[in-house]
């Protein structure tokens, strides 16, 4: 089935230790994105990708990082984590990025990390 | 600030119909979108509005007012599978989504 692929579904993570969640589409879009969502919070940026080779930065990058380095994948990597790092994260990707009226995103299933 | 604001929560009878307030504050916009979120599973697209009016797909509708920063997500014959949250997304005038915090939707037979 197309989409994305998110892993891992679930994590436990030690605070201070570094963990990096894939995130994989093969519907070759050009545009990728990380989300976080917090209860009562509405879904908030982390980074994001025009295109393969480009990342910029969303509402909330401070303690993570992205790459991309093809169309495909977009690992987000958390390089020492932080309780209030703990939340859910949404993959993304959209057919055009930047300046696009109508980008319909399709997500992935989601990663639950725990920071402890 | 930039600001949307739904509902928390609101509940509905199986078969009637549901209306899902947005409204928005942005900077600039270039965009309306309503994703469906059932729980633990991942947002999915509903409706795009970038003009004022009704858009009909089926037993879901969307409206939008820009003169009033508003719109909303009408749901007809509803069934218990739309027990889910609805997310109210704008996108602003640099292309980014400002995103609500979402109505839980629940539907009682």
């Amino acid at each position: 089935t197309a989409g994305i692929t998110q892993a891992p579904t679930s994590q436990i993570l030690a605070a201070g230790r570094s963990m990096t969640l894939r995130c994989t589409q093969d519907m070759r879009h050009n545009a990728m994105y990380w989300y976080r969502q917090d209860l009562g919070l509405g879904l908030r940026l982390i980074h994001y990708s025009n295109t393969a080779g480009t990342t910029g930065k969303g509402e909330v990058p401070d303690g993570y990082s992205v790459s991309r380095a093809n169309t495909d994948d977009f690992p987000l990597t958390l390089a020492s984590a932080v309780p209030s790092q703990t939340s859910v994260y949404f993959c993304a990707s959209s057919d055009s990025g930047g300046d696009s009226g109508a980008n319909v995103l399709t997500f992935g299933a989601g990663s639950r990390l725990t920071v402890l | 600030g930039q600001n949307i604001d739904q509902p928390t929560e609101m509940t509905a009878t199986e078969g009637a119909i549901v209306q899902i307030n947005c409204t928005y504050q942005t900077s600039g916009f270039n965009g309306l979108f309503w994703y469906q979120q059932h729980a633990g599973e991942a947002p999915t697209f509903l409706s795009y509005n970038v003009l004022d009016g009704l858009e009909e797909k089926g037993r879901f509708s969307s409206f939008l007012s820009r003169s009033k920063g508003y719109s909303y997500l009408l749901l007809k014959e509803l069934q218990m599978k739309d027990s889910a949250s609805y997310l109210c997304a704008v996108l602003d005038s640099n292309y980014q989504l400002i995103w609500g915090a979402g109505t839980k939707l629940i539907i009682k037979p």
